[in-house]
C-alpha cells in the first residue's frame, strides 16, 4: 500500500546544530508540503513542492530550507536550531489536480 | 487574522450525546474538508464538500457547507469514544494552487 513516512519520529537536538527531518511517499505525489503544528497556532505551512526541482516558501520559513531531488522525497533543513522551532512537524502530499493531502505520522522535534 | 476560525476550541461530552461543530469564514472558498487526528497521528480526511449547501453523511457524521461557501459544519450523532480527536476544517481558496488554509481546529473528547 502507499503511504508517507517521516523520520525520525522523536528528535531531541541543541540550539544551533544543523537538523534535518525526512518526509517520504510512495503515492507518486506531485505536491509535498511541510507544516508546524503548535498549540495555539494549528498547523502552518513551512515550504512546499510541486514537483521536482520546485520548492516554495509558506508562512512561516524563516529558517527552514526544502529539496526536491525527486518525486518521493522532500527533506526540511533546520539550518540552525532555535528554541522557538520546537514543535511537531508533519509532512503531507496530493496529486496533481486534487486538493486533498495525506498527512505522515509526524516528528515532534525539541530544541533544548 | 484567523481565517478560519473554529468553535468550540474543546469539547467534552458524555457518550451517546449530539454536538455540532463550526468552521467559519469572512472568506469564500472554493471547497472544504473536514480532517480528524488522534494524538500522535497526523491528520486524515474525512470529507471534502465542494457546493454551496452540500450535505455529506458519513455514518454518524454529517458535514454541511454554507450557502455561501464562507462557513462549514459537521454533525456527530450519538457520539462514541472512537470519536474523540481533533477535528480541522481546511479551506481552498481560488488561485492557491493546492495550498490549505487550516482552521485551529476542535479537540473532542467522548467521555465512557
Amino acid at each position: 500500500d502507499a503511504e508517507i513516512t517521516q523520520s525520525p519520529r522523536h528528535k531531541i537536538t541543541e540550539t544551533g546544530r544543523q537538523v534535518t527531518l525526512a518526509c517520504h511517499q510512495t503515492w507518486n505525489h506531485n505536491n509535498m508540503f511541510w507544516y508546524r503544528q503548535d498549540l495555539g497556532h494549528g498547523l502552518r505551512l513551512i515550504h512546499y513542492s510541486y514537483g521536482v526541482q520546485d520548492t516554495n516558501k509558506g508562512e512561516v520559513s524563516d529558517g527552514y530550507s526544502v529539496s526536491r531531488s525527486n518525486t518521493e522525497d522532500l527533506p526540511l533543513t533546520l539550518e540552525s536550531a532555535a528554541s522557538s522551532q520546537t514543535s511537531v512537524y508533519f509532512c503531507a502530499s496530493s496529486d496533481w489536480g486534487n486538493y486533498e493531502q495525506y498527512f505522515g505520522p509526524g516528528t515532534r522535534l525539541t530544541v533544548t | 487574522t484567523q481565517l478560519l476560525e473554529q468553535s468550540p476550541q474543546f469539547l467534552s461530552i458524555q457518550e451517546g450525546e449530539n454536538l455540532t461543530v463550526y468552521c467559519n469564514s469572512s472568506s469564500v472558498f472554493s471547497s472544504l474538508q473536514w480532517y480528524r487526528q488522534e494524538p500522535g497521528e497526523g491528520p486524515v480526511l474525512l470529507v471534502t464538500v465542494v457546493t454551496g449547501g452540500e450535505v455529506k453523511k458519513l455514518k454518524r457524521l454529517t458535514f454541511q457547507f454554507g450557502d455561501a461557501r464562507k462557513d462549514s459544519s459537521l454533525h456527530i450523532t450519538a457520539a462514541q469514544p472512537g470519536d474523540t480527536g481533533l477535528y480541522l476544517c481546511a479551506g481552498v481558496r481560488a488561485g492557491s494552487n493546492y495550498k490549505l488554509t487550516f482552521g485551529k481546529g476542535t479537540l473532542l473528547t467522548v467521555n465512557p
